[in-house]
């Protein structure tokens, strides 16, 4: 199993761009997760899922928008870039029947908005 | 509304010596993770705790959770360099529900 993948590793945005943040999981996990993280700083959720058509705001959904029409993507819209998104983007996935529960995450989005 | 507290947010201590990383948090839940963080990578899961005086131990970790206090500890035993680095607890903000809510972090320093 890959786990948690996610596209691109690092980019560098001009405010007012767009971009999408690609995350993928082969876990077949029904619940996926978007945090951010700014420097120094603890995980700030975005956004969640916890199957195929179903989303739902976190502590810090302003700007962001998602999607899931598959089990295994999760992709994260930025739309209008501002220099406030500058963060760690960090995609995870977790099962919610039986199992622990525990997320597993992706190694994470560099993200740099100038 | 939930909030999660870590203390301290740094820690810097001497290889061989214990210590203990507090998470309190402010509305019930049963359940409660620590998770792992190296500068500049991912996370990984460490413990989960699912119910009231849960205690789980790797090697010189050891977790536990009281629900009646809202607190979870990090036990750390005779510390060793490897273990820098920094650790977040997290919440199922309404229980059952699944949406984590994270601690602030600690940031270990072992120094060797």
């Amino acid at each position: 199993n890959a786990g948690v993948t996610q596209t691109p590793k690092f980019r560098i945005l001009k405010i007012g761009q767009s971009m999408t943040l690609q995350c993928t999981q082969d876990m077949n996990h029904n619940y996926m997760y978007w945090y951010r993280q700014d420097p120094g700083m603890g995980l700030k959720l975005i956004y969640y899922s916890v199957g195929a058509g179903i989303t739902d705001k976190g502590e810090v959904p302003n700007g962001y928008n998602v999607s899931r029409s598959t089990t295994e993507d999760f992709p994260l819209r930025l739309e209008l870039a501002a220099p406030s998104q500058t963060s760690v983007y960090f995609c995870a996935s977790s099962y919610s029947r039986g199992a622990p529960n525990e997320q597993f995450f992706g190694p994470g989005t560099r993200l740099t908005v100038l | 509304e939930l909030k999660v507290e870590q203390n301290p947010l740094f820690l810097s201590m001497q290889e061989g010596k214990n210590y203990t990383i507090y998470c309190n948090y402010s509305t019930t839940s049963d359940r409660l993770y620590w998770y792992r963080q190296d500068p500049g990578k991912s996370l990984e899961s460490l413990f989960v705790l699912l119910s009231n005086g849960a205690v789980k131990q790797e090697g010189r970790l050891m977790a536990s959770l009281d629900t009646k206090a809202r607190l979870s500890t990090l036990h750390i035993t005779a510390a060793v360099h490897d273990l820098s680095a920094t650790y977040f607890c997290a919440v199922d903000a309404t229980s059952g529900t699944y949406k984590y809510i994270f601690g602030t972090g600690t940031r270990l320093k072992v120094l060797a």
